[in-house]
């Protein structure tokens, strides 16, 4: 069964600053997604990673895969109060169904 | 990518009723997933619906309590049977395009 392991659950960061959220997964798959959920809101898609080494970037977010390690990260730039949101990563398994991970809540204070 | 109609988008019901969810897609697609969002919760895939055929559930999801139709290829419909306040959730159908595209979701209330 696959598992993917989002950390850290919650995000406190400070606007200006810089912070990595970590995405893991436990079996083989080089189709990764990245959405973004404001409260009360369905699901926004930010990245399609399809491969290993992809790296996506838009705006003050970059996403990269490691295919070989299991792992996705979603790096924040200087983050924003804009980007308060909680953040998704979700593996393709098999191209038959998405696995979600369990979400991070970030909050960017002034 | 597909765009996708999800209608209610809000409900509150009354315990030991039934809901219908239905999603319109803008275009053809093979397969419609559903899942459930408990409060501050991940996404659970509920099922996997196939036109044509009987929808595929989920460990934990029976046919009894979330019956789904799919008649063509661009829209299927997931009620929740014999509501209880567990249900309470957001409710989201997806299609498989370029990536998986999510309807905006029901919220629904059982009081």
């Amino acid at each position: 069964e696959l598992k993917v392991e989002q950390n850290p659950l919650f995000l406190s960061m400070q606007e200006g600053k810089n912070y990595t959220i970590y995405c893991n997964y436990s079996t083989t798959s080089d189709r990764l997604y990245w959405y973004r959920q404001d409260p009360g809101k369905s699901l926004e898609s930010l990245f399609v990673l399809l491969s290993n080494g992809a790296v996506k970037q838009e705006g003050r977010l970059m996403a990269s895969l490691d295919t070989k390690a299991r792992l996705s990260t979603l790096h924040i730039t200087a983050a924003v109060h804009d980007l308060s949101a909680t953040y998704f990563c979700a593996v393709d398994d098999s191209g038959s169904r998405l696995t979600f991970g369990e979400g991070t809540q970030l909050t960017v204070n002034p | 990518s597909a765009v996708i109609s999800q209608k209610p988008s809000r409900d509150i019901c009354q315990r030991g009723t039934s809901l219908t969810i239905q999603c319109q897609v803008d275009s053809q697609v093979t397969m419609m997933f559903w899942y459930r969002q408990q409060p501050g919760q991940s996404l659970t895939l509920i099922a996997t619906a196939n036109q044509g055929s009987e929808a595929t559930y989920e460990s934990g999801f029976v046919i009894d309590k979330f019956p789904i139709s799919r008649p063509n290829l661009t829209f299927s419909t997931l009620t929740v049977s014999n509501m209880s306040p567990e249900d309470s959730s957001i409710y989201l159908c997806s299609v498989r395009d370029y990536g998986y595209t999510f309807g905006s979701g029901t919220r629904l209330t059982v009081v």
